[in-house]
């Protein structure tokens, strides 16, 4: 059973740009939530998609976007890059239920220059 | 508001050693708290979860975790350290219906030989 999936594995995009990471989640699994971890860090909870919508948002800016689609696989697109997006971009699936627990992808290490 | 606090952010432990994490939360309503493993260039993987059935939980490769609301810390602990067992830990908690999970800044465990 594949789990969380996550592409690309690395990416190096250039200040300014824009960027979408792409999750396909675990079999069964219908909430998606996306974390960003930079260097030393926890993970930060960036949103978080049920139903194909945003159901919940953390403390990121307007530039921080996403979707999910009816096959519960989500991107996250971030506009007008900043070297401090520079991070690993982490997918956590779940079934809906506080006390479920997630299962994280690898993640996408973003580099911004 | 929730929040986490992991109390060192470094632990240096001898092969065949105890290893205790220690990890203290906020909430203000019932939380639901989680331990996860980090293994380098790797996402998290879910060691263990309280959701309130048992305060003394066990997870994988070991590990298990005192839920004691009186002291509102949420141990993780192994009898017996393995080199295998060298990973950061993520202390985790949710309080809110649509599973939002706060994580704290992590624990970098190091097993000496």
């Amino acid at each position: 059973d594949a789990g969380v999936t996550q592409s690309p594995t690395h990416l190096i995009k250039t200040r300014g740009q824009q960027v979408t990471l792409r999750c396909s989640p675990k079999s069964g699994h219908d909430t998606v939530s996306w974390y960003q971890q930079a260097l030393g860090q926890g993970p930060q909870f960036i949103f978080q998609y049920y139903e194909e919508e945003e159901r919940q948002r953390g403390n990121f800016p307007d530039r921080f976007s996403g979707h999910q689609f009816p096959n519960y696989s989500s991107e996250l697109n971030v506009n007008a890059l900043l070297l401090g997006d520079s991070a690993l971009y982490l997918c956590a699936s779940s079934r809906d239920s506080p006390n479920y627990g997630y299962t994280f992808g690898s993640g996408t290490r973003l580099t911004v220059v | 508001a929730q929040s986490v606090t992991q109390l060192g952010s470094h632990v240096s432990v001898s092969e065949g050693a105890l290893v205790l994490l220690r990890c203290n939360y906020s909430s203000s309503v019932p939380p639901y708290l989680f331990w996860y493993v980090q293994y380098p260039n790797q996402g998290l993987q879910l060691l263990l979860k309280y959701t309130s059935a048992a305060t003394l939980v066990k997870g994988i490769n070991g590990f298990e975790a005192e839920f004691k609301k009186s002291e509102t810390s949420f141990h993780l602990t192994k009898p017996s350290a393995h080199m295998s067992d060298a990973a950061e830990y993520f202390c985790a908690l949710s309080s809110g219906g649509y599973q939002k999970v706060t994580f704290g800044i992590g624990t970098k465990l190091q097993v000496i030989p």
